[in-house]
C-alpha cells in the first residue's frame, strides 16, 4: 500500500510569489491535514479537511490556504510568499475524521528567498 | 486547552543502555496521546498511540509508553539504544473536539553514543 505522497519534494519561490504544495493521501483514506514545521516554531497545524471540507484551521494569515477534491487529494496554497514562510509543510492522512492516528509524507521544503 | 511538555531538548544514551524521554501532557478530558519519530529529512513515523485502553503501549521498534493519570505523563522508553535510534522524538496530543488536529510537543533530540 503506497504511503502519503507529496510533490514536489523541494521548492524555491521568490517573496511575493505564489505556491501550491499537494498531498495524495493513502489510497482509503479521506481526511487530510497540513503542517508547517520550523526551527524556531516546531510542527503546527494548518488545516484539516474531510470529504472536501474544510473541518479545522490553525493560527495561520489567510494567505494561506487549501482544499480537498473528491478522491481526497489535497492542495495548500501560500500566496505573496514571506522570508518567513522558508519552513516544511507536512501532509498528514487518516482513515476518517477526528481523533485519530495520522500517517505523515515525507514533506515539501519550501524555500522563500 | 490541550497541550504537552516534552522535557528535555536533548537525550544523549550509550548504544545498548535504556531510553528515556519524558513528556507531560495538559488536557480537560481523557486524552489520546501519540507518540512519532522523525528521523533526518524524513517525514513522521508513528511510533506508538495511547487511546484510553491499556496504560502501558507497545509500539514498533521496542519502544513503549506508560500513560500515568495522576502525574499527566506519558513517557518513552525502550530497554536497549540501537544507534539507528538516533532521530526526533514528538510527544502529541489530539486538539480538543471531535477534531484530527494534533498538537505537538518541541521535540526531543536522541543521539546514541557508540
Amino acid at each position: 500500500k503506497a504511503g502519503v505522497t507529496q510533490t514536489p519534494r523541494y521548492l524555491i519561490k521568490t517573496r511575493g510569489q505564489q505556491v501550491t504544495l499537494s498531498c495524495s493521501p493513502i489510497s482509503g483514506h479521506r481526511s487530510v491535514s497540513w503542517y508547517q514545521q520550523t526551527p524556531g516554531q516546531g510542527l503546527q497545524f494548518l488545516f484539516e479537511y474531510f470529504s472536501e471540507t474544510q473541518r479545522n484551521k490553525g493560527n495561520f494569515p489567510g494567505r494561506f490556504s487549501g482544499r480537498q477534491f473528491s478522491n481526497s487529494r489535497s492542495e495548500m496554497n501560500v500566496s505573496t510568499l514571506e522570508l518567513g514562510d522558508s519552513a516544511l509543510y507536512l501532509c498528514a492522512s487518516s482513515l476518517e475524521a477526528g481523533p485519530t492516528e495520522a500517517f505523515f509524507g515525507q514533506g515539501t521544503r519550501l524555500t522563500v528567498v | 486547552a490541550q497541550s504537552v511538555t516534552q522535557l528535555d531538548s536533548h537525550v544523549s544514551v550509550s548504544e545498548g543502555t535504556p531510553v528515556l524521554l519524558r513528556c507531560n501532557y495538559s488536557s480537560s478530558y481523557s486524552p489520546s496521546l501519540f507518540w512519532y519519530v522523525q528521523h533526518p529529512n524524513k517525514g513522521l513515523q508513528l511510533l506508538l498511540k495511547y487511546t484510553s485502553a491499556a496504560t502501558l503501549v507497545k509500539g514498533i521498534n521496542g519502544f513503549e509508553a506508560e500513560f500515568k493519570k495522576s502525574e499527566t505523563s506519558f513517557h518513552l522508553t525502550k530497554p536497549s539504544a540501537h544507534m539507528s535510534d538516533a532521530a526526533e522524538y514528538f510527544c502529541v496530543v489530539v486538539g480538543p473536539g471531535n477534531t484530527g488536529k494534533l498538537i505537538f510537543g518541541q521535540g526531543t533530540t536522541l543521539q546514541v553514543k557508540p
